[in-house]
């Protein structure tokens, strides 16, 4: 069954940088793309771009590009989404879902906290 | 606008019909795609595309269109239905969710 397995929880300081993992499980990696999707506190959901497994090309929401980068390593099935630079509210449960139109299977999402 | 509009809080009572709406400009050129999301849990695709349900989504859930505005009905909601629900659409520049509806059932 397809399985997306996401890292743990980060404390970060402002400024700081956070690189989350998705491990996929249960499909042939290589021809999805992966969804990176946020969610703060008490808020709604937030798409943050997706990335091409097959050729590695991504398309990042506007209000994240220059801090956002996406990335893939189809030898271990696993997604990437390292975010820099950040700030007080980017404390979020953060996303990986398969496919990039209506994807259709999610981590389990994965708590960044940033904080001073 | 590029934006998505639902409203925020929605009611039904136990076995009624419920319709959840997504307005926006973009739902003129593409098709929504609805999420239920429960407290503490990741988001489950519910609805896709003109009106496809994923395997394992009861047929209680169905959706249409009608203009700018994409619709998710729940036919004889259930308390199990209680739950935020979002839809997003592609945009010029990627894909907007809507600001989401609590479904209250009754």
């Amino acid at each position: 069954q397809v399985q997306l397995v996401q890292s743990g929880p980060e404390v970060k300081k402002p400024g700081a940088s956070v690189k989350v993992s998705c491990k996929a499980s249960g499909y042939n990696f290589n021809t999805y793309s992966m969804t990176w999707v946020r969610q703060a506190p008490g808020q709604g959901l937030e798409w943050m771009g997706w990335i091409s497994a097959y050729n590695g090309n991504a398309k990042y929401a506007l209000k994240f590009q220059g801090r956002v980068t996406m990335t893939t390593d189809t030898s271990t099935k696993t997604a990437y989404m390292e975010l820099r630079s950040l700030r007080n509210d980017d404390t979020a449960v953060y996303y990986c879902a398969r496919g990039g139109d209506s994807p259709d299977y999610w981590g389990q999402g994965t708590l960044v906290t940033v904080s001073s | 606008s590029s934006e998505l509009t639902q409203d925020p809080v929605v009611s039904v009572a136990l076995g009624q019909t419920v319709r959840i709406t997504c307005r926006g400009d973009t739902l003129r050129s593409y098709f929504a795609t609805w999420y239920q999301q429960k407290p503490g849990q990741a988001p489950v695709l519910v609805l896709y595309g003109q009106n496809n349900r994923p395997s394992g989504i009861p047929d209680r859930f169905s959706g249409s269109y009608s203009g700018d505005t994409a619709s998710l009905t729940i036919s004889g909601a259930q308390a199990e239905d209680e739950a935020d629900y979002y839809c997003d659409s592609r945009d010029s520049s990627g894909t907007r969710f809507g600001g989401g509806t609590r479904l209250t059932v009754l």
